[in-house]
C-alpha cells in the first residue's frame, strides 16, 4: 500500500542553525501539508502547497520556514534560524489526485521527523 | 470554524465495543465529520469519514445524529492495538485547502 515517508526520523540541531525535513508525498496526490505536534500538545497546521505554491498557512509558518517541492517527488520543510520553540514532531501528509480538494479528502500522513533545537 | 466537542479519556475492555462520542452543535451544513486517529509515536491516521447517514468502513462505523450535532466513532471489537488518541474533526467546507483542525481528541486506553 502506498505510503508517506519523511527522513530523517530524528533530527537534533543548535539553536540558529537552519534544517530541512524531507518528505515523500504518495506518488500521484496533489496536495500536500505540514503539521506539527509539540511534545504533549495538539496537532497543529503549518502550510499546504498546491500546484508549486502554498495554498494556506498558518500564524506559525513564518518567514522562517519555507516549502518546497525541487524534484516532483519530495516536499521539503525549511526552517531557516531554529529556536528552541521548534522542538516538535512534524508530520507530513498528502491528499487525492483530484484536480480541486474537497472537504472529503483523506489526508494520508507520514511517520513525522522529531525536531530536538538545543 | 464549528468546533468538537470530545472526552478526554475513555476505557475499554478488550473485544468489547467502543462507542466514542463527539459533540459538534455548531456544525454547518456542508461539513464533512472526519474521525483520525494517533497511535503512540505515529502519524495520525484516517479511520472514517461522514456527512449525513451512517457509515461503516472495516475499521469502524460512524453514526451521525439526524441533527448532526453530534456524532459517534464506533469500534466494534476493540483490540490492543486500538488504543490510541481519537480525533473527531469537522473540515472546514469553504474555500482552501482543506487542512485539518485538531482539537486534544479522546485518549482510548483498552484493557486487556
Amino acid at each position: 500500500e502506498p505510503e508517506v515517508t519523511q527522513t530523517p526520523s530524528h533530527q537534533v540541531t543548535q539553536m540558529g542553525q537552519e534544517v530541512i525535513l524531507r518528505c515523500v508525498p504518495i506518488s500521484n496526490h496533489l496536495y500536500f501539508y505540514w503539521y506539527r505536534q509539540i511534545l504533549g500538545q495538539k496537532v497543529e497546521f503549518l502550510v499546504s502547497f498546491y500546484n508549486n505554491e502554498i495554498s494556506e498557512k498558518s500564524e506559525i509558518f513564518d518567514d522562517q520556514f519555507s516549502v518546497e517541492r525541487p524534484d516532483g517527488s519530495n516536499f521539503t520543510l525549511k526552517i531557516r534560524s531554529t529556536k528552541l520553540e521548534d522542538s516538535a514532531m512534524y508530520f507530513c501528509a498528502s491528499t487525492y489526485p483530484t484536480a480541486r480538494v474537497s472537504s472529503y479528502n483523506e489526508q494520508f500522513f507520514g511517520p513525522g521527523t522529531r525536531l530536538t533545537v538545543l | 470554524d464549528a468546533k468538537t466537542t470530545q472526552p478526554n479519556s475513555m476505557e475499554s475492555n478488550e473485544e468489547e465495543p467502543v462507542h466514542l462520542p463527539c459533540n459538534h452543535s455548531t456544525i454547518s451544513g456542508t461539513d464533512y465529520i472526519h474521525w483520525y486517529r494517533q497511535l503512540p509515536s505515529q502519524g495520525p491516521e484516517y479511520v472514517i469519514h461522514g456527512l449525513t447517514s451512517n457509515v461503516n468502513n472495516r475499521m469502524a462505523s460512524l453514526a451521525i445524529a439526524e441533527d448532526r450535532k453530534s456524532s459517534t466513532l464506533i469500534l466494534h471489537r476493540a483490540t490492543l492495538r486500538d488504543a490510541a488518541v481519537y480525533y473527531c474533526i469537522l473540515t472546514y467546507s469553504g474555500a482552501g485547502s482543506y487542512q485539518l483542525t485538531f482539537g486534544k481528541g479522546t485518549k482510548l486506553s483498552v484493557i486487556p
